[in-house]
C-alpha cells in the first residue's frame, strides 16, 4: 500500500523557519518525482514545487522561490520542503505527492498544516 | 506562467444528473491536464490525467476531454459520493498551475 506521511508542520513567527518532511512507503521512491502542494484555509490548491528522482532537477511556484527548497534523501525515501523567511500568506495545509509520470499527482499524503503568526 | 480558469466556480445539482466543469488555460498545453477531486478536510483524489486518462479505480462515470487550451470534465450521472470540489491541472510546464475549482453541491 502506498503511504506518504508528512510531518514538521506548527506554528512559527513571520521571518522563520520550518523544514517539512514526507516519509514515503509502499512504492519505489527511488524512480519517482515528487511534488508539494498547499492550501490555504478555505482556498483553492496551490502547486509549490516538484523534485525529479534523483534530485537534481528542480521548479518552484514563483511565491516561494529563493524561499523554499525541496529535497530528497532516496535512502531514507524521505521528501523534504525547507522553508525559510515565512510569511502569513504561507500558512496552509502542505501536502506531499507522488507524480504519476504524466505530471499528475496520483498519491498524497494527509497534509500538515503550517500557520505563520506572530 | 499558465494561468487555468475554470467554470463555473460553483453548481448546484441532483443525484443522477448529467455534470460538465470546464477548464481554460491560457496557452497551449497539449494534453497535459489533471483532474481532481477535493471533499473536505481530505487530500485531493486524482480522477482523470493527460486529458482523458481514467485514474485506476476511479469510475466510469466520470470521463475528461480536450486539448489544446479548452478541456471538460463530465460527470455522467452524479452519486452521491460526487458532491465535492474539483480542480483542474496543467502540468505542461512549470510552475504547474491548478484551476480555482468548482464546487458542486446538492440542488
Amino acid at each position: 500500500e502506498v503511504q506518504l506521511v508528512e510531518s514538521g508542520g506548527g506554528l512559527v513567527q513571520p521571518g522563520g523557519s520550518l523544514r517539512l518532511s514526507c516519509a514515503a512507503s509502499g512504492f519505489t521512491f527511488i524512480t519517482d518525482w515528487m511534488h508539494w502542494v498547499r492550501q490555504a484555509p478555505g482556498k483553492g490548491l496551490v502547486w509549490i514545487s516538484k523534485i525529479n528522482s534523483d534530485g537534481t532537477t528542480r521548479d518552484y511556484a514563483d511565491s516561494v522561490k529563493g524561499r523554499f527548497t525541496i529535497s530528497r534523501d532516496n535512502a531514507k525515501r524521505t521528501l523534504y520542503l525547507q522553508m525559510n523567511s515565512l510569511r502569513a500568506e504561507d500558512t496552509a495545509v502542505y501536502y506531499c505527492a507522488r507524480d504519476n509520470s504524466y505530471g499528475g499527482a496520483d498519491y498524497w499524503g494527509q497534509g500538515t498544516l503550517v500557520a505563520v503568526s506572530s | 506562467d499558465i494561468q487555468m480558469t475554470q467554470s463555473p466556480s460553483s453548481l448546484s445539482a441532483s443525484v443522477r444528473d448529467r455534470v460538465t466543469i470546464s477548464c481554460r488555460a491560457s496557452q497551449n498545453i497539449n494534453k497535459y491536464l489533471n483532474w481532481y477531486q477535493q471533499k473536505p478536510g481530505k487530500a485531493p483524489k486524482l480522477l482523470i490525467y493527460a486529458s482523458s486518462s481514467l485514474q485506476s479505480g476511479v469510475p466510469s462515470r466520470f470521463s475528461g476531454s480536450g486539448s489544446g487550451t479548452d478541456f471538460t470534465l463530465i460527470i455522467s450521472s452524479l452519486q452521491p459520493e460526487d458532491f465535492a470540489t474539483y480542480y483542474c491541472q496543467q502540468s505542461y510546464s512549470a510552475p504547474l498551475t491548478f484551476g480555482g475549482g468548482t464546487k458542486v453541491d446538492i440542488k
